[in-house]
């Protein structure tokens, strides 16, 4: 069985810029969420989406947005880049039980 | 709003002693969890928590949930070293769209352990 995977590890990009993070589901999970962890800090959820629709987000603005494939991988995709996104990001991928699955992140630094 | 509170926030302890972490959340909830993070790493899921009175144990850690108090604890017995790291504790919240279950997390605790 895959766990949940992530792209890329690394990320660096510059101010007002646009990044796409990847993220492949555990095997039979048809929902994923994204979260945003600072330096320091807790996560904090982003969105989830559940069969190809962002079904609860949190308090992030429009410039966070989502996809998710038939196949339940996702994208988060962040636009106009501030220095504050600098975070490690990561996806969590659940079937509708208990338990979510996270994968190993992606460090952006926005520089 | 949805706040989860940890305490303490950063440990220093010596091994082969006992400590207790605490949770407390501000909302009614039906999932408590707790997860380990080492540096650099992603979240390792250790438990979740369903119910009033739920006592759950792997190893030296123990966690239990009291629904009414909205308290959690971990307690660790006879640390090791091998259990420092970062321990977090969540709840599942409710967000605006209505269906989804992501999580609260608590600013996490910071564990240490000196031979």
């Amino acid at each position: 069985e895959t766990g949940v995977t992530q792209s890329p590890t690394h990320l660096i990009k510059t101010r007002g810029q646009q990044v796409t993070l990847r993220c492949s589901s555990q095997s039979g999970h048809n929902t994923v969420s994204w979260y945003q962890q600072a330096l320091g800090q807790g996560p904090q959820f982003i969105f989830q989406y559940y069969r190809e629709e962002e079904n609860g987000r949190g308090n992030f603005p429009p410039r966070f947005s989502g996809l998710q494939f038939p196949n339940y991988s996702s994208e988060l995709n962040v636009n106009a880049l501030e220095l504050d996104d600098s975070a490690l990001y990561l996806c969590a991928s659940s079937s509708g039980e208990i338990e979510q699955f996270f994968g190993p992140g992606t460090r952006l630094t926005v520089l | 709003e949805l706040k989860v509170e940890q305490n303490p926030l950063f440990l220093s302890m010596q091994e082969g002693k006992n400590y207790t972490i605490y949770c407390n959340y501000s909302t009614t909830s039906d999932r408590l969890y707790w997860y380990r993070q080492d540096p650099g790493k992603s979240l390792e899921s250790l438990f979740v928590l369903l119910s009033n009175g739920a006592v759950k144990q792997e190893g030296r850690l123990m966690a239990s949930l009291d629904t009414k108090a909205r308290l959690s604890t971990l307690h660790i017995t006879a640390a090791v070293h091998d259990l420092s790291a970062t321990y977090f504790c969540a709840v599942s919240g409710v967000y605006s769209g209505g269906g989804a279950d992501g999580l609260t997390f608590g600013k996490g605790t910071h564990l240490i352990i000196q031979p």
